[in-house]
């Protein structure tokens, strides 16, 4: 069965912190792994990564896979407040329909 | 502009009450899945479809039934609730085969709590 693991599970940083969350995973027949930010209500996506993309770049939010490793990291630069939010990861297999298995998320909160 | 629209988005419900969740979409999208979210679990996959007439079961199926009548609706329905599954509730879609990117689209969520 798929899993997915996030560390850390909750973090707290100053604005203008850097921050780096943790993803890992096992799948058979990987095929994509997805990063969400939820803030009160459904989780909004960030980014896809797969074989053929493995770093993705929007602001000051950047995640990269690694397919030897079996793991992901977002990073996000110069935290602002309203960067406060959980973060989830998934990941999509080979066989499963298209469904995503989600790892535990990280809680991100950003003093000013 | 709906997207995927979900209701009801709040319920108190008493231990072995019934009650049935909709999720509707408007994108005509093939794949249609329930998950819960729970402190600390992230989401957990409930049922899942990938086509009218068509229904599976994630990893937390017990206690849940789903039905896929047409093609825009996924209902979620409890038979008989109880305290365990007091949670949060969300649709998701996403276009079925080669057209679907991975990305999941979802509804608002519904926050179920059972007494």
């Amino acid at each position: 069965e798929d899993k997915v693991v996030q560390s850390p599970l909750s973090l707290v940083v100053h604005e203008g912190d850097t921050v780096t969350l943790n993803c890992s995973y096992e799948v058979t027949n990987f095929r994509s792994l997805l990063w969400y930010k939820q803030e009160k209500k459904a989780p909004t996506f960030l980014f896809m990564l797969t074989s053929s993309g493995i770093e993705k770049k929007s602001g000051r939010l950047s995640s990269i896979l690694d397919k030897k490793e079996l793991s992901s990291i977002l990073n996000i630069t110069a935290t602002q407040t309203g960067d406060s939010a959980i973060y989830l990861c998934a990941v999509v297999g080979g066989t499963s329909y298209g469904k995503l298995t989600f790892g535990q998320g990280t809680i991100l909160t950003v003093h000013p | 502009n709906a997207g995927v629209t979900q209701t009801p988005k709040f319920r108190v419900l008493k231990t072995g009450q019934s009650m049935t969740l909709l999720c509707a979409q408007d994108m005509n999208h093939e794949y249609m899945y329930w998950y819960r979210q729970d402190p600390g679990m992230g989401l957990r996959l409930i049922h899942y479809s990938v086509g009218e007439g068509t229904t599976a079961k994630g990893e937390v199926p017990d206690g849940y039934n789903v039905s896929r009548l047409k093609k825009q609706n996924f209902l979620l329905g409890l038979e008989s609730a109880a305290p365990s599954q007091t949670s949060v509730y969300f649709c998701a879609s996403r276009p079925g085969g080669s057209r679907g990117t991975g990305e999941l689209f979802f509804g608002e969520g519904s926050r179920l709590t059972v007494l």
